[in-house]
């Protein structure tokens, strides 16, 4: 079945540091993926996302390419800052049916000033 | 524009005790609707699903049912919480785009 391995955290960094979370993904046919960001205490909100392969999707600074090749989707940021302290998740859909998401396990990045 | 509610925002419940949260979209007609349980430290699993009204899917059993009874309504109960239900509960709609959108949470307590 369809499956999203995401790189274990807490990932700290200083502010300013570049950023990569790993993100791969097993599944049939070609799913639409995504990056949810967490902020503490709130819900989910999509940060960005790519419906092909080779689609770049960005949001606010971060960026993530559909590698259909090595099956990986890593969120890249060149310059974080403390207010990017969240947990990041990584999920893939087929976006027919149901539109059921397959979540990653979720990455918690600190930022430190 | 759309917008997701939940509530409440926090709940601490004793076991044994029965459980009813409310997750309604307020902008859209006929969405999917889901219901996500994070634990601690853990990542999101999905618990129930919706296409339509009375219509429910469930994911893992559990001690939880969820019912859909108006078409932006979708409410997740128990009739008796146990320890391991404590967790943030989040509620989710989409779109035939597929992109989910999330509401803020319920953080459930069980004591």
């Amino acid at each position: 079945g369809n499956s999203v391995t995401q790189m274990e955290g807490p990932v700290t960094l200083s502010e300013e540091a570049f950023l990569t979370i790993n993100c791969t993904y097993t599944a049939t046919g070609y799913p639409s993926l995504f990056w949810y960001v967490q902020y503490p205490g709130e819900g989910l909100q999509l940060l960005l996302k790519a419906t092909k392969a080779d689609d770049k999707g960005s949001n606010k600074g971060f960026e993530a390419t559909y590698r259909k090749e090595t099956t990986s989707f890593h969120l890249e940021k060149g310059s974080v800052q403390v207010s990017d302290s969240a947990v990041y998740f990584c999920a893939l859909s087929d976006l027919k049916g149901t539109y059921k998401y397959i979540f990653g396990t979720g990455t918690r990045l600190k930022v430190l000033a | 524009s759309q917008t997701i509610h939940q509530w409440p925002a926090t709940l601490v419940q004793p076991v044994g005790s029965p459980l009813s949260l409310e997750c309604t979209v307020e902008g859209t007609s006929n969405p999917n609707l889901y219901w996500y349980r994070q634990a601690a430290g853990r990542g999101l699993q999905l618990l129930f699903y919706s296409v339509g009204i009375g219509q429910i899917s469930s994911e893992v059993p559990q001690n939880l049912s969820a019912s859909r009874p108006q078409d932006r309504q979708f409410i997740l109960s128990s009739k008796k919480l146990l320890l391991s239900d404590s967790g943030f509960y989040l509620c989710a709609w989409s779109v035939p785009n597929g992109y989910q959108y999330f509401g803020p949470g319920t953080r459930l307590t069980v004591l």
